[in-house]
């Protein structure tokens, strides 16, 4: 069964532009770890953004926030004033030690193109 | 300059080769993976290691073997690969849970 699902294979968005990217997922274990990668056409797997599921607020890094709503297992990824160079694929990950151990398992990713 | 470091970079190989995908981290983590990025499809887990021990395989064909000789240095041998196991393949290593996993820049594998 998939544990995490992004709903959005492209997302097209401005220069200075706000964007949302849309991550949910699945766990019955109250412990887990939810995490934002950025992969741009170089392959490397960049971390962004991290939260935990006990924290208290949302967690923020920069211009990513995480928009946790934890009652509908929801993950979303916020950047604000988007740049040319956020263009990359961007996958949303989740640790659940239940499915295997200390690994990630990875969302299939949306592509964003921010355009000028 | 990534704390994972994969050679080689891009792999040509034909069914009947042998060749091994290492990988190095200089960031005392110690749990190691390897993933399979194929075009359309998430990030495949494939092995994982904790303290060199394997922990996870996920139904993987026995043609990838994993070796892990210690913490820093994990490896993945490959023989009689098929075109289909063509795809970008991943290493990554963490501290422990609830730390964000460090990625390599992966090796493009490319069977003929």
């Amino acid at each position: 069964a998939q544990k995490i699902t992004q709903t959005q294979p492209g997302m097209f968005v401005q220069e200075k532009e706000a964007v949302t990217l849309d991550c949910t997922y699945d766990t019955s274990d109250p412990s887990y770890g939810l995490f934002w990668y950025k992969q741009p056409s170089s392959g490397e797997m960049i971390f962004l953004i991290y939260q935990g599921s006990y924290d208290q607020q949302n967690a923020t890094e920069g211009r990513y926030s995480l928009n946790f709503q934890k009652a509908r297992k929801s993950a979303n990824l916020v950047i604000s004033a988007s740049q040319l160079g956020d263009s990359a694929m961007y996958f949303c990950a989740m640790r659940d030690p239940n499915q295997a151990g200390t690994a990630l398992i990875f969302g299939k990713g949306t592509t964003l193109s921010v355009s000028s | 300059e990534t704390g994972v470091t994969q050679t080689p970079r891009h792999l040509v190989m034909g069914m009947t080769n042998k060749k091994s995908l290492k990988c190095e981290q200089h960031l005392g983590h110690n749990a190691m993976y390897w993933y399979k990025q194929s075009a359309k499809k998430p990030l495949e887990l494939m092995f994982v290691y904790n303290f060199k021990e394997q922990t996870e395989n996920n139904s993987v064909p026995s043609r990838f073997s994993p070796e892990c000789p210690n913490s820093s240095h994990l490896f993945l041998h490959l023989h009689t690969l098929q075109p289909e196991d063509s795809a970008l393949y991943l290493c990554a290593s963490s501290q422990d849970w609830g730390s964000e996993a460090f990625f390599g820049q992966g090796t493009r594998l490319t069977v003929v």
